[in-house]
């Protein structure tokens, strides 16, 4: 059960757009549609941004997508804003009852 | 309101073992799976456990498997975690998490707890 592999930080300005990789394999992001991610500012608990690969949960804006492609999913965040500096897991299932996250990646705004 | 709220967190000595609980309200807790997630000190997240909601369905990590339980009271509203030969590598903050769709399993993971911190250290 290794960790999802993400990049340690992306940084981008205000208004620009970044995108996080999350690199598995074909038995847990490439095997399956259940990829979510998780957004966690300091001393905070854990926020679901993203379900089912693509899917936001009602409140999450819409500069927050995703997508997948083989083993590796991606979050973009369009139009950067302050508070969207904080910490982003992935997560998918892995089979034989196992979910499994991401390293993280810390995104910095300019 | 949808809430967890955590408890049994502390200091222990390696070797010894520790009970967390997780407190559910605001929602039908019979129909949803749950799952224990950890974050130790400055690290990232790390799934520990995972219950269907009619307990059928029970999951580990390698990391703790063996030496963690997993069970749950829909009567209570409860979820918990038996851990048994606790190391310093335990020492960590352990969040109970609600599964997105009612009774399913693998979605992930909607309302997070404010955790409960266990420390692992003779």
């Amino acid at each position: 059960q290794s960790a999802l592999t993400q990049p340690r930080s992306v940084s981008g300005s205000p208004g620009q757009s970044v995108t996080i990789s999350c690199t598995g394999s074909s038995g847990d992001v490439g095997g399956f549609h259940y990829v979510s991610w998780y957004q966690q500012h300091p001393v905070k608990a854990p926020k679901l941004i993203i379900f089912d690969v693509n899917k936001r949960p009602s409140g999450v804006p819409d500069r927050f997508s995703g997508s997948k492609s083989g083993n590796t999913a991606s979050l973009i965040i369009s139009g950067l804003q302050a508070d969207d500096e904080a910490d982003y897991f992935c997560s998918s299932y892995a089979g034989n009852k196992i979910f499994v996250f991401g390293s993280g990646t810390k995104v910095n705004v300019l | 309101e949808v809430q967890l709220a955590e408890s049994g967190g502390g200091l222990v000595q390696p070797g010894r073992s520790l009970r967390l609980s997780c407190a559910a309200s605001g929602f039908n807790f019979a129909d949803y799976a749950m799952h224990w997630v950890r974050q130790a000190p400055g690290k990232g997240l790390e799934w520990v456990s995972g219950i269907s909601w009619d307990s059928s369905t029970i999951g580990y990590a390698d990391s703790v498997k063996g030496r963690v339980t997993i069970s749950r009271d829909n009567a209570k509203n409860s979820l918990y975690l038996q851990m048994n030969s606790l190391s310093p590598e335990d020492t960590a903050l352990y969040y109970c998490a609600k599964e997105i769709r009612p009774l399913f399993y693998y979605y992930g993971m909607d309302v997070w707890g404010q955790g409960t911190t266990v420390a692992v250290s003779s």
